[in-house]
């Protein structure tokens, strides 16, 4: 069972449209982060939300979690083509200070083709 | 560059083989975390490591096994290798032991193993 689900799981837009991915779960979790991923490369980390409700804006990356803490959004105005690549939510379960750990659930990603 | 290197980039083995992969985490970084990305899987938590003690351990088989050392460096031994295990394995650093609802981790390039 995947415990965050990525839709659309394949995105194949022209430059300049509007996009918007979404993560859903039914998990309530401490905070969820997005990651971009380029071919042959590791994540990087675009942005982490840890309130419900919380709106983070990177350029024209607007970043959506939701007010129950379940799901989040990615949206991109205007794309370009440097945009391309795959775009992977991760939830966080913190269990507070003095805790064990803070693992990193990923959902499969979507992988965003942005043409010129 | 996230600071986080790996080593090697791409190693191919037969099936039954062992093989051990390298992590250096970001200078200042006590925490090491180890992920494998397949197609059909995604992204999947291995193991953590934090200031040379393990923290948290996710899908990890029992045929792999990982240590931190006191240089913090990290390696990955796996063994009786089946072709399931060609994968993409990524190390990850951060600051702090998890307990944040930040975590902030940061990737290296990855090793791509091959088992044939």
């Amino acid at each position: 069972t995947q415990l965050l689900e990525q839709s659309p799981q394949f995105l194949s837009i022209q430059e300049g449209e509007n996009l918007t991915v979404y993560c859903n779960s039914s998990s309530v979790f401490s905070s969820l982060q997005w990651y971009r991923q380029e071919p042959g490369e590791g994540p990087v980390l675009l942005v982490t939300v840890v309130t419900g409700g919380e709106v983070k804006k990177l350029k024209r990356l607007t970043f959506q979690f939701g007010d129950a803490r379940k799901d989040s959004s990615l949206h991109i105005t205007a794309a370009q083509p440097g945009d391309t690549g795959l775009y992977l939510c991760a939830g966080v379960w913190w269990r507070g200070y003095g805790g064990s750990q803070g693992n990193l659930i990923f959902g499969k990603g979507t992988k965003l083709s942005v043409k010129p | 560059d996230s600071g986080v290197t790996q080593t090697p980039k791409h190693l191919i083995t037969a099936t039954g083989q062992r093989v051990t992969l390298r992590c250096s985490p970001r200078s200042g970084d006590l925490s090491v975390y180890w992920y494998q990305q397949s197609l059909d899987q995604g992204l999947q938590f291995l193991i953590q490591y934090y200031n040379g003690e393990e923290r948290a351990k996710g899908n990890i088989l029992e045929r792999f096994s990982a240590q931190q050392f006191p240089d913090l460096h990290s390696e990955l031994n796996l063994s009786s290798l089946e072709l399931g295990d060609s994968a993409l394995y990524f190390c990850a650093s951060g600051k702090t032991g998890g307990a944040s609802p930040y975590n902030e981790q940061f990737f290296g390039p990855g090793t791509r193993l091959t088992v044939l």
